[in-house]
């Protein structure tokens, strides 16, 4: 059973730029959480997913910032217009179901917004 | 004030010591996790507590609802175990974390 996968593993895009970062789940998981680490600082919140649904959006940034979780495929974060603040590690997590169940952690995708 | 606070921030210590690090959390939670990141950056999930004790292996996480505080133990610490430890305590439907403890396990 393979693990929670992201790719790419780094990504470099110039200011104005859109960023894709993909994620899929552990298999049987239909819940996704994206996570955001900018440097030196700890681990942010961003978005709960379950399939098809945005459950909690609470921590995105409301401007260029998106998240999807289709029926078929991976979760996507999509960033628009990609500024260097946006620079940082972008984590998702998955679950098998809401609740208090452990989530399982990709290895991450490291953008660098030159 | 953190809703999450994690204590000691960095934490240097000598091979086979028992090593303590504290979360305290001042939101209601459904579930308290604690979490391993390596210095590559990737982040394994060490425990999942909502009440009580955990163990596994050398490790053991403990949880007290009521004073709203936790502890990671690390019996006979090991420079394997170097790395960053986080606590990070599950809502709803969020997640808050700590800043976490930067460990440093000496040979």
């Amino acid at each position: 059973n393979a693990g929670v996968m992201q790719n790419p593993r780094h990504l470099v895009r110039r200011r104005g730029q859109e960023a894709r970062l993909r994620c899929s789940p552990m298999k049987g998981h239909s819940h996704v959480y994206w996570y955001r680490q900018l440097p030196e600082e700890g681990l942010k919140f961003m978005v709960y997913l379950q399939k098809e649904n945005i459950i909690d959006e609470s921590g995105m940034p409301k401007e260029r910032f998106s998240a999807e979780f289709p029926k078929e495929g991976p979760s996507i974060l999509r960033i628009q217009q990609v500024v260097r603040g946006d620079s940082a590690a972008y984590f998702c997590a998955s679950s098998p179901e809401w609740g208090p169940y452990e989530q399982y952690f990709g290895p991450g995708t490291r953008l660098t917004v030159t | 004030k953190n809703e999450v606070e994690q204590s000691p921030q960095n934490l240097t210590a000598q091979e086979g010591e028992f090593i303590t690090i504290n979360c305290s959390y001042s939101v209601g939670i459904s579930a308290l996790h604690w979490l391993q990141q390596h210095p590559g950056g990737g982040i394994v999930s060490l425990f999942m507590l909502s009440s009580g004790k955990k163990k596994h292996g050398r490790l053991i996480a403990t949880i007290n609802i009521q004073e709203k505080h936790s502890s990671l133990h690390i019996t006979a610490s090991h420079p394997r175990d170097s790395a960053v430890y986080i606590c990070a305590v599950k809502g709803r439907d969020d997640m808050r974390f700590g800043a976490g403890t930067r460990l440093t396990v000496k040979p």
